[in-house]
């Protein structure tokens, strides 16, 4: 069954640092997401993305976040200065369609610490 | 206002018994979805079942059903004959409309345990 990819699966970081999370998404997903989930807390919606253009993004992706579709396969997360507060599991999903019964598949997450 | 609740943090239930994970949720629109995945200790998020505000009849999925009780608001997770391999965090989450391209809002999960 197709998955969605994300590497690594464990990044450290010095705080101030840039970092990029990497994702392939499903081969034929439109949609993609970022979400992120601190350390025994809920998961947290950080951006959506279609059509090579942000659709929505919440207040936590600041002006230190990025996304980007570099090619036809990777999907990205860049945080260009890294702060302690940064550190968290970081999962990309991707859809079929962004909205109906079609779910999100999630990876199984990048786990980013910052020193 | 949370969007999800999820008020049990932790559940503890015996090999083979049936276990109901609660979910209330809040929202004005009429359309809506709701979806529930499960988070083993590995980390990963697996989809489980999905229902729409819509469907007329609950969601099944093999050994997980949906309770959905639209005028209640909620949308428990019914795991039958559970087994060792259900012990996993389980989050709720809802998907509402957002001009086609929805994000989930999730619940803060329960944390299920099966014992032998």
């Amino acid at each position: 069954e197709p998955e969605v990819t994300q590497t690594p699966s464990h990044q450290v970081t010095q705080m101030g640092q840039e970092v990029i999370l990497r994702c392939v998404p499903i081969s034929n997903h439109l949609y993609f997401y970022w979400y992120r989930q601190i350390l025994g807390q809920k998961v947290e919606f950080l951006v959506s993305f279609y059509n090579n253009e942000i659709s929505e993004k919440s207040e936590i992706f600041d002006d230190q976040f990025s996304v980007e579709r570099p090619d036809g396969s990777n999907f990205t997360l860049k945080i260009r200065s890294t702060k302690l507060e940064d550190s968290a599991m970081y999962f990309c999903a991707s859809a079929s369609r962004g909205q109906g019964s079609q779910p999100q598949h999630f990876g199984d997450g990048t786990r980013l610490s910052i020193l | 206002a949370q969007k999800i609740t999820q008020t049990q943090p932790g559940m503890f239930v015996q090999e083979k018994e049936a276990v109901t994970l609660d979910c209330t949720y809040d929202t004005s629109d009429p359309s809506y979805g709701l979806f529930w995945y499960k988070q083993p200790s590995s980390g990963e998020m697996i989809f489980l079942i999905y229902q729409g505000s819509y469907d007329q009849q609950n969601a099944t999925e093999g050994r997980y059903s949906l309770n959905f009780q639209k005028a209640r608001k909620s949308a428990n997770l019914v795991i039958s004959a559970s087994q060792l391999g259900d012990s996993a965090m389980y989050f709720c989450a809802m998907r509402e409309p957002n001009f086609g391209n929805e994000k989930l809002t999730f619940g803060t999960g329960t944390r299920l345990t099966i014992i032998p």
